[in-house]
């Protein structure tokens, strides 16, 4: 499968606690994106990366939030100190370099804090 | 005020009918439209890009107004399988790049 794959597809964790999402974007994509959704919703910007930079952050992306793309492949989103408003579904997306670019999506990770 | 509207329906229509979608958006740098689809609890696929003289996939038309910073999403003789969520979104290119959803609009097609 030459999609984009994340792991894990669900997370159910207590509160307080920290989880770390991956992604594995298609290879030849340079551009990722995180998104998350809540229902009723269209996915919300978070984060996104060109190569292993990153370019831009959302202001929903508070102080717990933290992503990484180190080698400029997969990349890892942590939240820390979940709270019950982190529940949600998060997205990663990838598209290749340029200027009208279709992003694609992987199936998400849906994060559950109790 | 968000930066892409949508109504979210939903829109229930019978089998065969003709069914249109609105959106408008606030950045007036929007330079990339796409009309996107979301299965309920699947992840969105891009259904077809939208350009400024308009085009057409099949039964599925999508038109932009620049002037009015709005864009459309027409289908005709509706599919059981059309049932779904249609995201509107739109890109500027500087600045932010990534892409930008509105919040959907349902639509559920009936027998």
């Amino acid at each position: 499968d030459t999609g984009v794959s994340q792991d894990p597809r669900h997370k159910i964790t207590k509160r307080g606690q920290n989880v770390t999402f991956r992604c594995d974007p298609i290879s030849e994509h340079n551009r990722l994106y995180w998104y998350r959704q809540t229902l009723g919703q269209g996915p919300e910007f978070l984060t996104y990366f060109q190569n292993e930079a990153q370019l831009e952050k959302s202001r929903l992306l508070s102080d717990r939030f933290s992503a990484e793309r180190p080698k400029g492949s997969f990349s890892t989103l942590e939240i820390q100190r979940t709270e019950q408003g982190d529940s949600a579904m998060y997205l990663c997306a990838s598209s290749p370099q340029g200027a009208v670019a279709e992003a694609f999506f992987g199936q998400g990770t849906r994060l559950t804090v109790v | 005020r968000k930066e892409v509207e949508q109504d979210p329906g939903p829109f229930n229509v019978p089998e065969g009918a003709t069914v249109a979608f609105n959106c408008t958006y606030s950045n007036s740098a929007s330079q990339s439209f796409f009309w996107y689809r979301q299965d309920c609890r699947k992840e969105p696929k891009l259904l077809m890009s939208v350009y400024s003289s308009g085009n057409e996939d099949g039964r599925f038309t999508a038109q932009l107004n620049r002037a009015s910073q709005y864009i459309s999403l027409l289908i005709r003789d509706s599919k059981l399988s059309d049932s779904a969520t249609y995201l509107c979104v739109v890109n500027t290119h500087t600045g932010r790049r990534a892409l930008t959803f509105g919040s959907g609009t349902r639509l559920q097609v009936q027998p």
